[in-house]
């Protein structure tokens, strides 16, 4: 069973330019998030997004933005990067359903964004 | 709002040492979930174990043990007999039940060093 796969896996951008990052989940996933992670912050929730809706949203500027596509696939963009938008950044996917809270996140490797 | 916090930011043993990873959490919530990730250098998180509110027993799995304690709002890993192939970061997370969908807070991380 594929797991989930992020692209690009590296990528250099500078200020001012924007940056699109997409996810595949594991088949039949219908919940797909995103994590930002850096060294002085850590790991920190962006949005969530089911069955093509956005369900929960984080503590960042409207810069973030995210979307999902019908197949469950989902990207998320970086309007007017910031050097503090250097990171890795996670996606993560679940079942979705069950109680809200339970389900567990299987995570992907990680896009790591570096703004010059 | 939630908080979840690892005091130890970095612990060095000796293999076949036993080890406790720290993990305090904050939550208005009555029912919760409590999750251990691992995160080795290969940068994505690995799911370790799952615990909701409602159940305190105490788990074992391998080498791996979980002591979750609400009265003191502590939810804490030993790595029994460590081994090299341990090294890596750990983080603790919690997913309140109240939200809908899957949003985790995440601890700021203990990074493991098992020396040979």
């Amino acid at each position: 069973k594929a797991g989930v796969t992020q692209t690009p896996r590296y990528l250099i951008k500078t200020r001012g330019q924007q940056v699109t990052l997409s996810c595949s989940p594991i088949s039949g996933h219908r919940s797909v998030s995103w994590y930002q992670q850096t060294p002085g912050q850590g790991l920190q929730f962006l949005f969530e997004y089911f069955s093509e809706t956005q369900r929960n949203k984080g503590n960042f500027p409207g810069r973030f933005s995210g979307r999902q596509f019908s197949n469950s696939r989902s990207e998320m963009n970086v309007s007017t990067l910031e050097l503090g938008d250097s990171a890795l950044y996670l996606c993560a996917s679940s079942l979705g359903g069950g109680p809200s809270g339970a389900n567990v996140l299987t995570f992907g490797a990680g896009s790591r964004l570096t703004v010059l | 709002a939630q908080k979840v916090t690892q005091a130890q930011t970095e612990i060095s043993v000796v293999e076949k040492e036993d080890v406790t990873l720290d993990c305090v959490y904050e939550t208005r919530d009555t029912t919760y979930y409590l999750f251990w990730y691992k995160q080795p250098p290969s940068g994505e998180l690995v799911f370790l174990i799952r615990r909701n509110s409602f159940d305190e027993q105490n788990e074992i799995s391998g080498r791996y043990s979980w002591n979750f304690q609400k009265s003191t709002s502590s939810f804490n890993f030993t790595i029994t007999a460590s081994q090299v192939v341990d090294s890596a970061v750990y983080f603790c997370a919690l997913s309140e039940g109240n939200n809908a969908g899957n949003m985790l807070t995440f601890g700021g991380g203990t990074r493991l060093m098992v020396k040979p």
